[in-house]
């Protein structure tokens, strides 16, 4: 089975400064795809920005980008000029494609609980 | 991105009764999975809600306690039967490969909130 490790349950930020969020993973396979999700308090998940295991250039989405080091099997979330708007549980996963598919199922850390305050 | 909606949003429930969750998605999706969070904990995949046969469940989680249907390829229904105070979480539908996004991005519903006393 997949397991994905988030070290930190807890972080704060001021705003407007950045943030690391950790995530390492433990997998045999070579494909695979990483995520990061964020949960406000409303519980809504949303995608925050995804990797692709076969691209070595690592994902951007305006404030958000990641740091994927396949080797090491780290995958962390870096988070620029935060927002108070930022507060949320951020949960990395990880996700092997069924085969002959792109499709398959998450595999979930335990979570990182980040706070933002003025 | 599509729209995905769960009914109910919340419910208090009382041991012994069964619940059942809608999932609606606004676009047709070939993948979906109902996920349960309990409370302050990560995401636990329930199964996969197939389209026109028996859904694909995961290590602990039986069809008898959790029943799925997935008529269409837009809607899906989660039961949760015979509850206990155990089966009190957040229930989340999600789906992947919608038109007009990446295939394989996974897209949650706003989730319910599930209370047995």
């Amino acid at each position: 089975a997949q397991t994905v490790t988030q070290s930190q349950p807890e972080m704060s930020v001021q705003e407007a400064e950045t943030v690391t969020l950790s995530c390492t993973y433990d997998t045999s396979e070579n494909n695979y795809y990483l995520f990061w999700y964020k949960q406000p308090p409303s519980r809504q998940m949303i995608l925050v920005i995804r990797q692709e295991a076969y691209k070595q250039q690592n994902a951007t989405e305006n404030r958000f980008s990641v740091n994927f080091q396949k080797a090491a099997k780290s995958f962390s979330l870096k988070i620029s000029d935060s927002q108070l708007g930022d507060t949320a549980m951020y949960f990395c996963a990880f996700m092997k494609p069924d085969r002959g598919s792109t499709l398959g199922r998450l595999y979930f850390g335990r979570g990182t609980q980040l706070t933002v305050w003025p | 991105s599509a729209v995905i909606s769960q009914k109910p949003s919340r419910d208090i429930c009382q041991r012994g009764t069964s619940l059942t969750i809608q999932c609606q998605v606004d676009s047709q999706v070939t993948m979906m999975f109902w996920y349960r969070q309990q409370p302050g904990q990560s995401l636990t995949l329930i199964a996969t809600a197939n389209q026109g046969s028996e859904a694909t469940y995961e290590s602990g989680f039986v069809i008898d306690k959790f029943p799925i249907s997935r008529p269409n390829l837009t809607f899906s229904t989660l039961t949760v039967s015979n509850m206990s105070p155990e089966d009190s979480s957040i229930y989340l539908c999600s789906v992947a490969d919608i038109p007009g996004r990446i295939t394989y991005e996974q897209y949650f519903g706003p989730g319910t909130r599930l209370t047995v006393t």
